[in-house]
């Protein structure tokens, strides 16, 4: 069965740093991209950026560029999300997805796996 | 960034209803659309790509089509298990960004 399982709830300070995790298994992970979507309380959903786990290649979204590392171990079929100095505003569900690639398109892709989400509260 | 615009936000139907969504991208993006369906406390699923192909396992009532920009998200006889929030994504350029989303509600 092909899954992606992350770690657990995090509570947090504002001014911390913190670092989640995203195992895969089930599949051959340097062969998808593993990317990150957020979601606060309430809203919709918000692409962070991927990481194609054969290369090390990484395109992050603006929006969240300088405040986010994507990061893959591709020894342990785990892809990471960190931040150096968490904010109040980072409070949010986060996911991680596999990119299915499709079409002739090198970034033609559906999420087609979801991890279970880790949800991060980030207190002032 | 290309932009989604998702609509309408929410709708209520019945069971048995057709419900369509729509989704208009502010520039070209070819056919590279997918469409999301998420139940509350669970993490969104996968239901079309590339504007009108159904992912696997996910019922036939399900359809999408494009007209240009314009997508389209239908669901014909409408299911108890349908009920839930929908959302467009682009995969034309980074950053992939989704619509807003609509809240398919029981009337």
């Amino acid at each position: 069965e092909v899954r992606l399982v992350q770690s657990g709830t995090e509570v947090k300070k504002a001014g911390e740093s913190l670092k989640i995790s995203c195992q895969a298994s089930g599949y051959s992970f340097v062969l998808y991209r593993i990317g990150w979507v957020r979601q606060k309380p309430g809203k919709g959903l918000e692409w962070l950026g991927l990481i194609n786990p054969l290369d090390s290649e990484i395109r992050y979204s603006p929006s969240f560029q300088g405040q986010v590392t994507i990061s893959a171990d591709m020894s342990i079929n785990i892809a990471y999300l960190q931040w150096g100095s968490l904010k109040a505003s980072d409070t949010a569900l986060y996911y991680c997805v596999r990119h299915w690639d499709y079409g002739d398109s090198d970034l033609s892709s559906g999420m087609d796996v979801w991890g279970q989400g880790t949800t991060v509260t980030v207190s002032s | 960034d290309i932009q989604m615009t998702q609509s309408p936000p929410s709708l209520s139907a019945s069971v048995g209803d057709r419900v369509t969504i729509t989704c208009r991208a502010s520039q070209a993006i070819n056919r590279y659309l997918n469409w999301y369906q998420q139940k509350p406390g669970e993490a969104p699923k996968f239901l079309i790509y590339e504007a009108t192909s159904l992912q696997s396992g996910v019922p036939s009532r399900f359809s999408g089509s494009r007209s240009g920009t314009e997508f389209t998200l239908t669901i014909t006889n409408l299911q108890p298990e349908d009920f839930a929030t929908y959302y467009c994504q682009q995969c034309y350029s980074t950053p992939f960004t989704f619509g807003l989303g609509t809240n398919v509600e029981m009337k």
